[in-house]
């Protein structure tokens, strides 16, 4: 699998507990933010969007939320299960531009 | 639907040597994208097809790298002369006419090492 790097942030949770996954962004005229998963090997998975007109969007078992006030982002997972450890990016889009702008990534570890 | 191939999984190439990485989108997405990943820091962006042509090519690191996409279908990266700095994984997306982040599809990525 892919080679993350040492300096990622990491966090470490116990199988059933609730995880939280934090992001800066940067440019306040971004209008649209996504959360993707990364399993080793693999490829960004999409598992959570939300627009700025809104501070709250949950999925199944995860929940986003954003605060545009202090540019920031997070993910919540409930329940967290040994198949959630990833890399979790959040990612911004700004206006009509298709172009993606990604955090550095938090690595999720789950303890059994 | 079938998903975004890319070929080769891995390639470990000398400095100086040339390399061709190769995506394959899905049928029917008109967007293609290519992103990297240096050093286990932030997936970057690189740059976006529209079927054939270059939309937004602003974030190609330098005139060591070179996208084609000729017919619009599937597309290459090429880096000539590979440097160890391009050491990192390559990932292409792609998306269907009209949509963004929400549509993108990923592949698994290129792995490039540079020795």
């Amino acid at each position: 699998g892919e080679s993350v790097g040492l300096h990622l942030p990491t966090l470490s949770v116990q199988e059933g507990d609730n995880s939280i996954i934090n992001c800066a962004y940067s440019n306040s005229a971004s209008d649209y933010f996504i959360w993707y998963k990364q399993e080793s090997g693999k490829g960004p998975q999409f598992i959570i969007d939300i627009r700025s007109n809104m501070d709250k969007r949950q999925g199944q078992r995860v929940t986003v939320l954003l605060n545009k006030t202090v540019k920031h982002l997070s993910l919540q997972i409930a329940a967290t299960q040994p198949g959630d450890s990833a890399v979790y990016f959040c990612a911004e889009n700004r206006g009509s531009s298709y172009k993606l702008i990604f955090g550095s990534g938090t690595r999720l570890l789950v303890r059994p | 639907e079938a998903g975004v191939t890319q070929f080769p999984s891995h390639s470990v190439i000398e400095k100086g040597q040339t390399v061709t990485l190769r995506c394959d989108p899905i049928s029917g997405h008109d967007n293609l994208y290519w992103y990297r990943r240096v050093m286990g820091k932030e997936i970057k962006f690189l740059l976006h097809f529209v079927k054939e042509s270059k939309q937004d090519e602003s974030g190609m690191p330098n005139n060591r790298f070179l996208a084609e996409r000729t017919g619009g279908t599937y597309s290459t990266l090429k880096v000539q002369p590979a440097e160890l700095e391009d050491s990192g994984v390559y990932f292409c997306a792609s998306s269907r006419p009209g949509t963004g982040g929400n549509g993108y599809t990923f592949g698994s990525g290129t792995r490039l090492t540079v020795v």
